[in-house]
């Protein structure tokens, strides 16, 4: 029971270049979310999905786009990466009494020179 | 709106200091609050939670009391170890909302 995974660990990209973000969960939530984390800025929501199928804007969704793949799967997708998205990315998924307790992924550390 | 607003660090404590990490919340209906602690190059792990006020969330030695009159649930622990070192959030989640909010999260640094 490997909870949430991402993929990549780490990566570069030159401004312009796309590139997916993966995160898949093996607890059988519902519910899926996209974070990005910035120096003083804590976590901010990128995108969430309720369910599989449905996906919703979060704090800052520009510049990104998600897909539910499955209800394992949920990814991040940059079509055109900009030094302004250079971010610490973490999945989650909440569970736990009531769905309250966010599970994290162990996060991909973008820069975007 | 509903949010969280924590106390900024960094903070740096000698090993058996006392800790207190402030925070405070708005939130328009009936939130559940909680404390993660992320260690460094990993996710954000939950600490503790308390579901309603007056409730005392506990874990690992940490405390904190859902206080509705202040508005607050300030983290504590009486005894602080290297090993405690983290960065700290504070965060909130109004009913069975999908939103979770954060903080921006205080880096404790315990020195020996």
């Amino acid at each position: 029971n490997a909870g949430v995974t991402q993929t990549p660990k780490f990566q570069v990209l030159k401004t312009g270049q796309s590139m997916t973000l993966q995160c898949a969960q093996d607890m059988n939530h519902n519910s899926m979310y996209w974070y990005r984390q910035d120096p003083g800025m804590g976590l901010r929501l990128i995108y969430y999905s309720a369910s599989e199928g449905t996906t919703d804007k979060g704090e800052v969704p520009n510049g990104y786009n998600v897909s539910r793949l499955n209800k394992r799967e949920f990814s991040l997708r940059l079509e055109s990466a900009a030094p302004s998205q250079t971010s610490v990315y973490f999945c989650a998924s909440p569970g736990g009494w009531s769905y309250n307790e966010q599970f994290f992924g162990p996060g991909t550390r973008l820069t975007v020179l | 709106g509903d949010s969280v607003t924590q106390m900024e660090g960094p903070v740096t404590l000698s090993e058996e200091a006392f800790l207190t990490i402030n925070c405070t919340y708005t939130a328009t209906g009936y939130p559940s609050l909680f404390w993660y602690v992320q260690y460094p190059g990993e996710g954000l792990q939950l600490l503790l939670k308390a579901t309603k006020a007056d409730d005392k969330g506990s874990n690992k030695g940490f405390e904190a009391t859902y206080r509705k009159e202040t508005t607050s649930f300030h983290l504590e622990k009486g005894s602080v170890q290297v090993s405690d070192s983290a960065v700290y959030f504070c965060a909130l989640r109004v009913g069975a909302g999908n939103q979770f909010y954060f903080g921006t999260g205080t880096s404790l640094t315990v020195i020996p």
